[in-house]
């Protein structure tokens, strides 16, 4: 099945330890990109990757990291997470030859930072 | 400022009332505009690409439509399952390719 993973689902963990949420995605897509969702403000582009080794900056890059060593993986790093990055975390993918961004996103991360 | 807008927030339709959804944008040189519907707890799923003026797309009960500075979903006689957030989001002709800037959505309730 097609699919985009994200690990874990829900997280709590206090300000200024260091944790990585995982993405993976089975359909050899290129393009790959991170999002927050905040209520009012909708989905915000974090990061995202055209392919391997190639990362770019998005709307809110700030205390975000991600490296692209694999096609298939993308994960997110938050190096100090700070209160202001509770949110909700999406990951998506796509070919990113045609253009159309039909993007396959997974099913969320809910981040709380106390 | 935002470079897409998307009104209204929030839309209360009875069943079979069609209507329309609206996304505005400010970029110059729109690359693609793109429409996704998101259920509530779950990831946006991908509906329409439209790339030039005039074009339309239908899928179902939906169709898009875009102009030189906007773009309409039109829902013709909804029914409860079509309840969900419509989002709206642009690619810029003279951004990155794959920069992508989301509106703040549309939440559609059909009620029966």
């Amino acid at each position: 099945e097609a699919q985009v993973t994200q690990n874990p689902r829900y997280l709590i963990t206090v300000t200024g330890k260091k944790l990585t949420v995982t993405c993976s995605q089975n359909m050899n897509h290129e393009y790959m990109s991170w999002y927050r969702q905040d209520p009012g403000l909708g989905l915000r582009q974090i990061y995202y990757s055209m392919n391997v080794e190639v990362t770019d900056k998005g709307d809110v890059p700030e205390g975000y990291k991600v490296s692209r060593k694999e096609k298939r993986n993308f994960p997110l790093i938050l190096e100090s997470p700070s209160p202001n990055q509770t949110s909700l975390y999406f990951c998506a993918s796509s070919f990113s030859g045609t253009g159309n961004w039909e993007q396959y996103f997974g099913p969320g991360t809910r981040l709380t930072v106390t | 400022e935002d470079q897409v807008t998307q009104s209204p927030e929030a839309l209360r339709l009875q069943e079979g009332e069609s209507s329309s959804l609206n996304c505005s944008y400010t970029v110059s040189g729109l690359r693609g505009l793109f429409w996704y519907r998101q259920d509530p707890g779950k990831g946006p799923e991908f509906l329409f690409t439209l790339y030039s003026a005039g074009e339309e797309k239908e899928k179902e009960r939906l169709k898009a439509t875009l102009t030189k500075k906007e773009s309409f979903l039109h829902i013709t006689a909804p029914k409860p399952e079509d309840s969900a957030t419509y989002l709206c989001a642009v690619e810029e002709g003279g951004s990155t390719l794959g920069r992508l800037y989301f509106g703040r959505g549309t939440q559609l309730t059909v009620w029966p």
